[in-house]
């Protein structure tokens, strides 16, 4: 089945580039989606990516789509303390359902 | 992007009880949907709201247990049924965008069973 994995933890200091990676098994995925939790909240769509692109920006924020590896990543430029946050990767279902599958989430810490 | 809310922000309750969740959205959708996270986790998706006939539910979800309605465009509500204290997420609907290429989350159920 599909599969999407992050890794668990990142560590940056304030001004700093954070890089966040994630990989997915879908081939047939046709959006891929990268969310933003912060503690006690909902989850805010950041950015997402058509699967025939294979770069995106969007001010601070860039994603990169290696479709050959199946790796997804986000950058975020001058990392600030409030971008402190979890961080979901998603890949749309090729199907018919329309569902996103979630990697398990990278806690980004924000040192000042 | 739509504005969802839901209702009950959080709830504690007691074991074998049931619970309503109600999702609002602010503009006709066609496509929603019930996530939960369960502590410390990531999201997996409970079952996909359909108007007008019977949820689809995932490998895992069963309708006895997590009943849904969907009676128009901008609404629907999850019931976590008999529940137990393995419920304990949070419950989160999402609708998709208008152009069918994003999902928007609502502010989520933090739900604890006792």
């Amino acid at each position: 089945g599909e599969d999407v994995e992050q890794s668990l933890f990142l560590s940056v200091r304030e001004g700093d580039s954070s890089v966040i990676n994630c990989t997915y098994t879908d081939s047939s995925s046709t959006y891929l989606y990268w969310y933003k939790q912060e503690p006690g909240a909902g989850l805010q769509l950041l950015t997402y990516i058509f699967s025939n692109m294979d770069m995106k920006q969007d001010q601070r924020l860039t994603v990169l789509l290696n479709k050959k590896d199946k790796h997804l990543s986000l950058r975020i430029a001058d990392t600030q303390t409030g971008d402190s946050a979890i961080y979901f990767c998603a890949e749309r279902d090729g199907g018919a359902t329309n569902k996103l599958i979630f990697g398990t989430g990278t806690l980004l810490a924000v040192q000042p | 992007s739509a504005v969802i809310s839901q209702k009950p922000s959080r709830d504690i309750c007691q074991r074998g009880t049931s619970l309503t969740i109600q999702c609002q959205v602010d503009s006709q959708v066609t496509m929603m949907f019930w996530y939960r996270q369960q502590p410390g986790q990531s999201l997996t998706l409970i079952a996909t709201a359909n108007q007008g006939s019977e949820a689809t539910y995932e490998s895992g979800f069963v309708i006895d247990k997590f009943p849904i309605s969907r009676p128009n465009l901008t609404f629907s509500t999850l019931t976590v049924s008999n529940m137990s204290p393995e419920d304990s997420s949070i419950y989160l609907c999402s609708v998709e965008g208008p152009v069918g290429e994003t999902q928007y989350f609502g502010p989520g159920t933090r739900l604890l069973v006792l």
